[in-house]
This record gives C-alpha cells, structure tokens and sequence, in this order.
C-alpha cells in the first residue's frame, strides 16, 4: 500500500512567523506532489504542485521537493490567521493514475 | 477555471433509503473521483472513473455503486443508507491527458443518515 504521511498537528504559529508543513511519501517513482489547503467544513483546493527537486515559490508559499529523501515540504511565509486551515500533501503515483493524499496537518496561526 | 458541482450541499436520509448524489464537471475531463471524508481517516476513495462507463473500486467500495453515463457526470449511489455512510463526500475530476494534473473537487456534500 502506498503512502503518503504527515504529522497531524496541530501546528501553532504566531501571525507574522514562518510555517513548516512536512510531507513523507513511500513510492519512489511518483513523480507529482499537490498541496491542497482546506478550511473547516469546505472542500480542498490546490495552492502549489512541484514537479521537479529544488524549491518552487508562489508569492508567500514555497513548496520544496527532496525525490532523493522522498520527502516533499510546504513553507508559509509571513503566515496571516487566514492560512489557519488543515494543509493535505498529494501525490501522483508511478503509474499516473491516481492521487494519494495524506491525512493532513493542521495549522493554528494565532494573531 | 474548473468547475465541480455537486448537486446537494446537505443531505439528510434515513436507514435503508436508497440515496443519489449526483457531480458534474464542465472541463471535458476524463477522470472523475469520489471519496469520502472523516475526521482522523482523512480522504478515502470509493470509486473512481476513466471515462463514459468506466469504473474502478477504490479503497471502500463497499455499500455503494457509481454510474457514469455521460462524460461530465458521475454520480455515486448508497443502495441501503446506514449510519456508517453519514459523512462529507467529495466529487473530483481531472484532466488524464496530463500525467501530471491535480484534481479539482466540487463544494462536498454532507450526508447525515439518521
């Protein structure tokens, strides 16, 4: 069964600071990560996707993928109460035809 | 942009009724995804479609059926409601001639069976 792990929090962060979300996944040979954001009640919606290893960044968000560790980040920059929401890592798995999400970490950004 | 549209937002039904919940997406995609959401289990696939009648069992098939008859709707079926089904369930689609498309999810629909 493939996987993909992630702390369930919740993460605190004071309103201002730099959020740190983690990600693990177990197949090696996915080559597509998604990071969803969802807010109480509401469905997922996608905030980055990364392709290739290195860093990737959207205005305050930075997605960063290590294929080699299997381990794929997500940081908030400057985080705002409004980025207080359950944050899901996706991936794609070797065979293109699937996402695997994991269970989601919660962040708590207090002002 | 993508458009998901699940057609009930809240859903309340009894034990044993047999329950509809219908999706549609506007993008012309291929691929289309139920799963169902509960607290600490995180997103579970019931089903999922390739394209106009095809279906695959996901991980908790159990207790339901889906149907695709057209390419832009798919609709999943609870043929016995039971309690056990009461949860958020969220319809996705996505773009298969992309190896590397997400998925886009329609609004949800929470289904409480009583």
């Amino acid at each position: 069964q493939k996987e993909v792990e992630q702390n369930s929090g919740p993460l605190s962060v004071p309103e201002g600071a730099i959020a740190s979300l983690n990600c693990t996944y177990s197949d090696r040979g996915s080559q597509s990560f998604f990071w969803y954001r969802q807010y109480s009640g509401k469905s997922p919606e996608l905030i980055m996707s990364i392709y290739s290893n290195g860093d990737k960044e959207d205005g305050r968000f930075t997605a960063q993928l290590n294929k080699a560790s299997q381990y794929v980040s997500l940081l908030i920059r400057d985080s705002q109460p409004s980025d207080s929401a359950t944050y899901l890592c996706a991936v794609i798995n070797q065979a293109g035809t699937a996402l695997i999400f994991g269970k989601g970490t919660t962040l708590s950004v207090s002002s | 942009d993508v458009k998901v549209t699940q057609s009930s937002r809240y859903l309340v039904k009894r034990t044993g009724e047999k329950v509809f919940l219908e999706c549609v997406q506007d993008m012309d995609h291929e691929n289309m995804f139920w799963y169902r959401q509960d607290p600490g289990l995180g997103l579970r696939l019931i089903y999922f479609s390739y394209d106009v009648k095809m279906k695959e069992k996901g991980d908790i098939p159990e207790g339901y059926s889906v149907s695709r008859e057209k390419k832009e709707r798919f609709s999943l079926i609870l043929e016995s409601a039971s309690t056990n089904q009461t949860s958020m369930y969220l319809c996705a689609s996505r773009d298969q001639g992309q190896g590397r498309s997400p998925l886009h999810f329609g609004n949800g629909t929470r289904l409480t069976v009583t």
